[in-house]
């Protein structure tokens, strides 16, 4: 109940291409979905963020595609660029169960090749 | 402004021993969050504070303990260290409005080798 399933697990992108990564829950009392970016020696930091009420986020260029009726979100990462290169997190939070607390996706390590 | 400060950065300890862990949140900041990344994992949730008081607690066992003082800071306390333990512990800080989702702010985290 409390998972969230992030795929792929590693993803290699064009530099100019389109990074996309996949996340699903299972709990519907998640009502917040952020996407973290993480590089080595440093903590999660919060990229973009979506709302169950709302289909489609966008901030410059991150895009959040968010499915309520599959429980499915997707970070689209439009032109990337080398500096893109990191570890992506998913992660669903709800205020019930304990807490203000955010349950994380394995993880996504993006390579942006030259 | 300082962003969320953890000490310290590494630490190797032995099996049996204990642990403390210190985190200063960003100031204004109320709420800390405890987080353990096992290497290749994402983080998984051991605690959250607010104004002292334990808002939530994660599957962790009773070795795991936490704090927070007056002035916000918080620790981490684990007891009887295993092997298991050995990842990257983070902290994580926010204005925490009740009811309201917000950011969370991470610090980089203590390394925490247990042999």
């Amino acid at each position: 109940q409390q998972q969230v399933k992030q795929s792929p697990q590693s993803l290699i992108v064009q530099k100019g291409g389109i990074s996309i990564i996949n996340c699903a829950y299972e709990n519907t009392a998640f009502d917040y979905f952020p996407w973290y970016q993480q590089f080595p020696g440093k903590g999660p930091a919060l990229l973009i963020a979506i709302r169950p009420d709302v289909s489609e986020k966008k901030e410059g260029r991150f895009t959040i595609s968010f499915n309520k009726s599959a429980k499915q979100f997707s970070l689209h990462i439009m032109d990337s660029q080398p500096g893109d290169s990191a570890t992506y997190f998913c992660a669903a939070g709800g205020l019930t169960g304990g807490g203000n607390k955010l349950t994380f996706g394995t993880g996504t390590q993006l390579k942006v090749e030259l | 402004d300082a962003g969320v400060t953890q000490s310290p950065t590494h630490l190797i300890k032995t099996r049996g021993q204990h642990v403390t862990l210190r985190c200063s949140p960003i100031s204004g900041h109320k709420s800390v969050s405890w987080y353990q990344q096992v290497l290749g994992q994402g983080p998984q949730f051991i605690f959250q504070y607010y104004e002292k008081e334990e808002r939530g607690r994660g599957n962790f066992p009773d070795r795991f303990s936490a704090r927070q003082f007056p002035n916000y800071s918080s620790e981490l306390n684990v007891n009887a260290l295993l092997l298991g333990d050995s990842a990257l512990y983070l902290c994580a800080s926010s204005l925490d409005q009740q009811g309201v989702r917000e950011k969370l702010f991470f610090g980089s985290g203590t390394q925490l080798s247990v042999l």
